[in-house]
């Protein structure tokens, strides 16, 4: 089974930290994302990579970067947490080509909490 | 991102009755539409998908039908079971990425 691994279940930081959040993929996946989950939101995408070091902004990329120095990492920063940033945070992957390019497999999430 | 519409956003049924959702899309070039299940603190995770070329697909209890023309696709859920309890996501592909409808609540009623 794909793992997808997100470094801390739970956070609390707070305003103007500077925040990262992790996640690793196990299965050599081209494609990351990362989402943020909010109530009557659903997900909304904010940072994607399709390759080492390449990155595209999604929806929501404001106040937030990411880092993708290796294939099976990638990172979200918070340059200066505020409390409207407060959500859980999904990371996710997907291979590139073949039958399964559009099948994400998903972390476990990351409930921030911004004070 | 593209638009993608989800109704609605709650739903109740009692214990064998069925429940279907509804998602509307805005961009035609669109060909790949997954349906994501997410238990209650657990992970989101794929449980069916339709392509452009196929109208309706089936796997067991659930179905998933695409009208292109008129830009929608749904999801069915036959013989509802508490554990089809869930928040269910609709989505569309565009290029590299998956965009998402806001989420249905379902509950099912013993």
């Amino acid at each position: 089974d794909v793992k997808v691994t997100q470094s801390s279940r739970y956070l609390v930081k707070r305003t103007g930290e500077k925040v990262f959040l992790e996640c690793v993929q196990d299965m050599d996946h081209e494609n990351m994302f990362w989402y943020r989950q909010d109530p009557g939101l659903g997900l909304r995408l904010i940072y994607f990579s399709y390759d080492v070091k390449m990155k595209e902004k999604g929806d929501i990329p404001e106040g937030y970067s990411v880092s993708r120095e290796k294939k099976e990492r990638f990172s979200l920063i918070l340059e200066s947490a505020s409390t409207n940033q407060t959500s859980m945070y999904l990371c996710a992957s997907s291979s590139r080509g073949g039958a399964t390019n559009e099948k994400l497999f998903f972390g476990s999430g990351t409930q921030l909490s911004v004070l | 991102g593209e638009n993608v519409e989800q109704h609605p956003s709650t739903l109740s049924v009692q214990e064998g009755d069925s429940a279907v959702i509804k998602c509307t899309y805005s961009d035609s070039a669109s060909n790949y539409f997954p349906w994501y299940k997410q238990e209650l603190g657990k992970r989101p995770q794929l449980i069916i998908d339709i392509r452009s070329n196929v109208g309706e697909k089936k796997d067991q209890r659930i179905a998933v039908t695409l009208n292109k023309t008129a830009k929608h696709f749904s999801l069915h859920i036959t013989e509802t079971q508490p554990e089809d309890s869930a928040v269910y996501f609709c989505a569309q592909w565009d290029d590299y990425k998956l965009s998402f409808g806001a989420g249905t609540t379902v509950t099912v009623r013993a």
